[in-house]
């Protein structure tokens, strides 16, 4: 299995902030990873594909890079509407998912 | 842009087969890949597998499918049980198989596009 390692588990900033999460492969994936934002009681909605292609509808400020075993989210401007959990997957060989990074307001 | 809805029991007993139906509105589930997704209360996403189907639009039927190592001797998807469904089934069940499980239409390349909104399936006695 392919392990992915998502850092930190926890986040506080505040609105405006600039974020980063980090999503690591336990072996090199080329560029198959994408980003998803869950809320409490939803399912998770897709982001961010092929590590840095941007899902149709999501906000600019959101964006990914990466290749090989280090991945990025970042967000440049945090909006109210941000604070959630977001998980990293990558779909190289079976899919696995990372832990999952909670965004919380500092 | 498709729809996605869970159905089935809400509770099974352990030992036996948790079966679970997605069914798709908004477009036809042939020559596309559909997904089953896993997650516990409180904690992370886990992949079940996938069904690619083959077929035509008035007859899908199921194509290849690829399940997780971790679950591949328990797992079964497959299409129907009627037009724009498909299904899931994971035998010999227990408490570690209660979670939301979600249905969701995968890219060919394996990130999932949509997602239903998940039904929470308990495994009790």
């Amino acid at each position: 299995d392919i392990q992915m390692t998502q850092s930190p588990s926890t986040l506080s900033a505040s609105v405006g902030d600039r974020v980063t999460i980090t999503c690591r492969a336990s072996q090199s994936i080329s560029g198959w990873l994408a980003w998803y934002q869950q809320k409490p009681g939803k399912a998770p909605k897709l982001l961010i594909y092929k590590a840095s292609s941007l899902e149709s509808g999501v906000p600019s400020r959101f964006s990914g890079s990466g290749s090989g075993t280090e991945f990025t989210l970042t967000i440049s401007s945090l909006q109210p509407d941000d604070f959630a959990t977001y998980y990293c997957q990558q779909y190289h060989g079976f899919s696995t998912f990372g832990q999952g990074t909670k965004l919380e307001i500092k | 842009q498709v729809q996605l809805q869970e159905s089935g029991p809400r509770l099974v007993k352990p030992s036996e087969t948790l079966s679970l139906t997605c069914s798709v509105s908004g477009g036809s589930i042939s020559s596309d890949y559909w997904s089953w997704i896993r997650q516990p209360a409180g904690k992370g996403l886990e992949w079940i597998g996938r069904i690619y189907t083959s077929g035509t639009d008035y007859n899908p039927s199921s194509g290849s499918t690829n399940y997780n190592p971790s679950l591949k001797s328990r797992v079964t998807m497959s299409v129907g049980p009627s037009k724009n469904q498909f299904s899931l089934k994971l035998n010999s069940v227990t408490a570690a198989d209660t979670a939301v499980y979600y249905c969701a239409r995968e890219a060919p390349e394996g990130f999932g596009e949509q997602w239903g909104q998940g039904t929470l399936v308990t495994v009790s006695s």
